[in-house]
């Protein structure tokens, strides 16, 4: 069965990295695309960027001086990096899979990881 | 960016009937390759969201039938029939067609 975890500091700084890790189990992120979606508080979602099979990136212009997505095959992990965070990017941050057959769409998700920033 | 509407904002149904969620978008989801990359998801109470809908009328592996999605460019449409208990949460649309991908504000749906 495919399961996502992500791990990280649940409390980062004001103007620091936030650094967040997506752990894969049951597939290999040597396959499809692995994305990030943050929810902020209330409802609004965010579509943060995504990692592909082969190592290749896209992220969301409105963070793009700001982040990075990368990975660790030999671990089946994929990394978030999110730079001189503000107050407004305390959110809850998941881990997705892009599904094969369910193009475009995430078909399995992390439990989410709910990160604070405040000094 | 392509902004996705949703309405209601919130919903209040009894068990056992329709439930209806409106998703539009400010510009047509048909793409290039003759893909419409509209997808909705559940998001329960204290879980992730799960994918309820993808290609804007295909039901996930898994996902009941009272589940249902329709629409075609601008207009999309969550129809949920015969709700039950485990239906109540907030509910995405959510677009793929042009970059960013984008998601509609959700929908909650309580039950009466």
């Amino acid at each position: 069965e495919v399961q996502l975890q992500e791990s990280g500091p649940g409390l980062v700084k004001p103007s620091q990295s936030l650094s967040l890790t997506c752990s894969v189990t049951g597939y290999s992120i040597t396959s499809n695309y692995w994305g990030w979606i943050r929810k902020f508080p209330g409802n609004k979602m965010e579509w943060m960027g995504y990692i592909s099979y082969s190592g290749s990136t896209s992220y969301n212009p409105s963070l793009k001086s700001r982040i990075s997505i990368t990975r660790d095959t030999s671990k089946n992990q994929f990394f978030l990096q999110l730079n001189s965070v503000t107050t407004e990017d305390t959110a809850t941050y998941y881990c997705a899979r892009y599904g094969l057959t369910t193009v475009a769409s995430f078909d399995y998700w992390g439990q989410g990881v709910m990160v604070t920033v405040s000094s | 960016d392509v902004v996705m509407t949703q309405t209601p904002v919130s919903l209040s149904v009894s068990l056992g009937n329709q439930a209806s969620i409106s998703c539009r978008s400010s510009q047509s989801l048909l793409h290039s390759d003759g893909n419409t990359y509209l997808s909705w998801y559940l998001q329960k109470p204290g879980q992730s969201p799960q994918l309820l809908i993808y290609l804007a009328s295909n039901r996930f592996s898994g996902v009941s039938n009272r589940f249902s999605g329709s629409g075609s460019g601008t207009d999309f449409t969550l129809k949920i029939s015969r709700v039950e208990p485990e239906d109540l949460g907030v509910y995405y649309c959510f677009q793929h067609t042009h970059l960013p991908p984008t998601f509609g504000s959700g929908t909650k749906l309580e039950i009466k």
